[in-house]
């Protein structure tokens, strides 16, 4: 699993309210994505990071934030969660730059009532 | 922007037979492609991954091959067996960095 950890992995949470998910990885690994999966979307790209504060838009980013601090850590924030935002959140890590793995992580599935 | 499209969508065999599940992107300019299995409610497991300068990859009973000019993948799995039965997710990794996933194949394999 590429030492991924997603946290936490439910959340039920009232509109408006910020949430922050946390992805943590153990292997110092340079890039760091979060996805959401929902039913007749499939996977789409939120935000990504290439390294320690260096972070980039995915197609999907608006109402979302994210913070990379430190190699092992990156965060997602709902600014102010809506129920448009219920989904199943995937973080996952790439082990180099061009011909290498993606792995993910086990997921975090948010419901915004 | 990559586009990614898996045909077909759903999947419906006998124990047995051999399985093929496509996929096809827009953008060429690939550093490499990857196939992942999701079962029900989990997460996404790494199946196999094809560099951009590679023409198949194989790993037991499973065989993707890469046609990167025409933007083209296919996974093949042979012998199928119930435990087969899953969500196939194609993914593209375009040179900035991105990864972008295909809706996925259902795969069911009756007894």
């Amino acid at each position: 699993d590429a030492g991924i950890t997603q946290s936490p992995r439910h959340k039920v949470t009232e509109t408006g309210t910020p949430v922050t998910l946390r992805c943590h990885q153990t292997e110092n690994h340079r890039y760091m994505y979060w996805y959401r999966q929902d039913p007749g979307h499939g996977l789409r790209l939120i935000h990504y990071s290439y390294g320690v504060k260096d972070t980039d838009k995915g197609e999907v980013s608006d109402g979302y934030s994210v913070s990379r601090s430190k190699t092992e850590d990156f965060l997602l924030t709902l600014e102010s969660a809506t129920s448009s935002q219920t989904s199943v959140y995937f973080c996952a890590i790439r082990t180099g730059t061009t011909n290498t793995e993606a792995f993910f992580g086990q997921g975090t599935r948010l419901t915004v009532v | 922007k990559q586009e990614v499209t898996q045909i077909p969508a759903a999947l419906s065999v006998p124990e047995g037979e051999n399985l093929v599940l496509n996929c096809s992107f827009t953008d060429s300019a690939i550093y490499n492609l990857q196939w992942f299995r999701q079962d029900p409610g989990k997460g996404l497991t790494s199946l196999l991954l094809i560099q951009s300068s590679q023409r198949e990859q194989t790993s037991g009973r499973l065989n993707a091959s890469l046609d990167k000019s025409s933007g083209r993948s296919t996974l093949y799995i042979a012998a199928s067996q119930p435990g087969d039965s899953a969500t196939y997710l194609c993914a593209v990794c375009s040179n900035d960095y991105k990864l972008s996933f295909g809706a996925g194949t259902t795969v069911t394999v009756r007894a």
